[in-house]
C-alpha cells in the first residue's frame, strides 16, 4: 500500500496522559500536514511542514501539541496532559508540490483519539 | 479565505443525477475550488478542482458560473457507494496552503 499510514487507528488514554501518534506520508510527498476533526465537522488545520521544515501552525495548536518532521519522511505528533476536548480524529495528509497541478492532498486514514 | 455555503444534507436514489451547489460570495481572483468527499471513518478523497466554466473528470463533474460567486458539483447516477460528505473548499492553488473545511453536504444515496 503506497498511501498515506497512520499509527495508531485507535487511542484511548486518561486525562493528563501523553500521547504521540505516527504519519508515514506518500514517499516522495515533500508537504505533510496534520488536521483534526470532531464528530460532525469538517477537518481542522494545525500544522504542516515542508520536508522537515514546519512552516505553518494554526492557533488551535496549543503549546500542548507540538509536531516533529525529523528527517522529511515520517512526522509525529505529540498531546501532552491530554484533556477531555483533544478527543477527535487526528488526520495526516501529503502532497507534492508539483507548479501548475491541482495540489491534491492526499488523506490518511486518521487516529481517533479518545480521552477518558 | 473565501467563506463557503453548502445545503447541510441531501437524499437521493440509486441511478439518479446529484447535484450540490456551493456559494462562495467572496471569493477572490486566485481563488480555485476544490471538492472533497469523505467516507465515515476515513480520511478525505480529492474529487475535483476548477478555476471555471466546468470540469470533468471519471468521478464528476464541476460548473462554475462566469461571476464564480457559486459552483455545483455533479455526480451522474449515484450509487449507494456515493452515500459520504461532499467539502466545498476556496482558497489559493499553492501546495502549501492547508485546506479550510467547512461543514460539508451529507449525502444519502437509498435504494
Amino acid at each position: 500500500d503506497t498511501g498515506v499510514s497512520q499509527d495508531p487507528r485507535h487511542k484511548i488514554t486518561k486525562r493528563g496522559q501523553n500521547v504521540t501518534f505516527r504519519c508515514d506520508p506518500i514517499s516522495e510527498h515533500n508537504r505533510l500536514y496534520w488536521y483534526r476533526q470532531t464528530l460532525g465537522q469538517g477537518p481542522e488545520f494545525l500544522t504542516y511542514f515542508q520536508n522537515e521544515a514546519q512552516l505553518e501552525k494554526s492557533r488551535l495548536l496549543s503549546d500542548r501539541f507540538s509536531a516533529e518532521r525529523p528527517k522529511g519522511s515520517f512526522s509525529t505528533l505529540e498531546i501532552q496532559r491530554t484533556e477531555q476536548g483533544d478527543s477527535a480524529m487526528y488526520l495526516c495528509a501529503s502532497s507534492l508540490e508539483i507548479t501548475g497541478s491541482n495540489n491534491e492532498q492526499f488523506f490518511g486514514p486518521g487516529t481517533r483519539l479518545t480521552v477518558l | 479565505l473565501a467563506k463557503t455555503t453548502q445545503p447541510i444534507s441531501m437524499d437521493s436514489y440509486e441511478g439518479q443525477e446529484v447535484n450540490i451547489t456551493c456559494s462562495h460570495n467572496n471569493i477572490a481572483t486566485n481563488d480555485y475550488i476544490t471538492w472533497y468527499q469523505q467516507f465515515p471513518s476515513q480520511g478525505p478523497r480529492f474529487i475535483i478542482q476548477g478555476y471555471k466554466t466546468k470540469v470533468t473528470n471519471e468521478v464528476a463533474s464541476l460548473f462554475i458560473p462566469a461571476d464564480r460567486k457559486s459552483s455545483t458539483l455533479s455526480l451522474p447516477r449515484v450509487s449507494l457507494s456515493d452515500t459520504a460528505v461532499y467539502y466545498c473548499l476556496v482558497g489559493y492553488n499553492n501546495a502549501g496552503n492547508m485546506l479550510t473545511f467547512g461543514g460539508g453536504t451529507r449525502l444519502m444515496v437509498k435504494p
